[in-house]
C-alpha cells in the first residue's frame, strides 16, 4: 500500500518568512495529493489540493508543487502569520476504486511573532 | 450550519465497557469515512462507506462495528473497550469516495481508563 512521508515534524519560523513542508509517497500510481491544516482541537480542513497531471497550484499565499518522477511534493507557505500556526498533514491517494487517503505524519508549524 | 457534526466531543469510560459515537453530515454526501488520531497525531483511516455500503475496511479489530442508517449517518460501536483505544475519532464525508475533498467533523476525544 502507500506510504507517505512528511518532514519537517517541527517547524518555527518568523511571521513574515515562509514555510516549506515536504512530503514523499511510494506509489507512482497515485494521483491526488490534498493538504489539510488542523488546528487545535479541531478537524483537519482542506487548504489546497494536486492532482498529477499539473505540477504547481497556488491560492493566495500557499501553493503546493509536484515531482511525479522524484514522487514528491511540498507546501509553501508565504508571507506567514500568527494564524497559519496548526498542524499541517499531507496526504496521497491512488485513482483506483475505493481510494483511501493516507496521510503523513503531520508538521506542527509554529508562527513566531 | 455545521456540515459533520459528532456526538459526543468527549467520552471518558473505563475498560471493558461498550460505546458509540454517532456522526452526521448535512452536506449531501455520498462518502463517509472514519478516523482515529493517536497522540502523536497520526492519522489513520478505519473504515469508509459509500451510499450505505462498506467500501474500506482497514485492519481494525472486529471490537469497532460501523453501522450506517442512512447515507448522512454513519455511527461508530466499540465493544470491549480498552486502553489503547484511547484516542480522538474523526468522522468525514466526501461528494464521492473517488479522490474529492473530506470533510472533517470536531472529533470525539475518547479516554479509556
Amino acid at each position: 500500500g502507500e506510504n507517505v512521508e512528511q518532514h519537517p515534524s517541527t517547524l518555527s519560523v518568523q511571521e513574515g518568512d515562509s514555510a516549506v513542508i515536504k512530503c514523499t509517497y511510494s506509489d507512482s500510481a497515485s494521483n491526488y495529493f490534498p493538504w489539510y491544516k488542523q488546528e487545535l482541537g479541531k478537524g483537519p480542513q482542506l487548504i489546497i489540493d494536486i492532482r498529477s497531471n499539473v505540477g504547481e497550484k497556488k491560492d493566495q499565499r500557499i501553493a503546493v508543487t509536484l515531482n511525479k518522477t522524484a514522487k514528491h511534493f511540498s507546501l509553501h507557505i508565504t508571507e506567514t502569520q500568527p494564524e497559519d500556526s496548526a498542524v499541517y498533514f499531507c496526504a496521497a491517494s491512488p485513482p483506483f476504486g475505493n481510494e483511501k487517503l493516507t496521510f503523513g505524519t503531520g508538521t506542527r508549524l509554529t508562527i513566531i511573532p | 450550519d455545521t456540515a459533520v457534526s459528532q456526538t459526543p466531543k468527549y467520552l471518558v469510560t473505563q475498560m471493558g465497557n461498550d460505546k458509540s459515537i454517532k456522526c452526521e453530515q448535512n452536506l449531501g454526501h455520498d462518502t463517509m469515512y472514519w478516523y482515529k488520531q493517536d497522540s502523536k497525531k497520526f492519522l489513520k483511516i478505519m473504515f469508509s462507506y459509500n451510499n450505505k455500503e462498506l467500501i474500506i475496511n482497514e485492519t481494525v479489530p472486529n471490537r469497532f462495528s460501523p453501522k450506517s442508517p442512512d447515507k448522512a449517518h454513519l455511527n461508530l460501536h466499540i465493544n470491549s473497550l480498552e486502553l489503547g483505544d484511547s484516542a480522538v475519532y474523526f468522522c468525514a464525508s466526501s461528494f464521492h469516495h473517488s479522490n474529492y475533498e473530506q470533510y472533517f467533523g470536531p472529533g470525539t476525544r475518547l479516554t479509556v481508563t
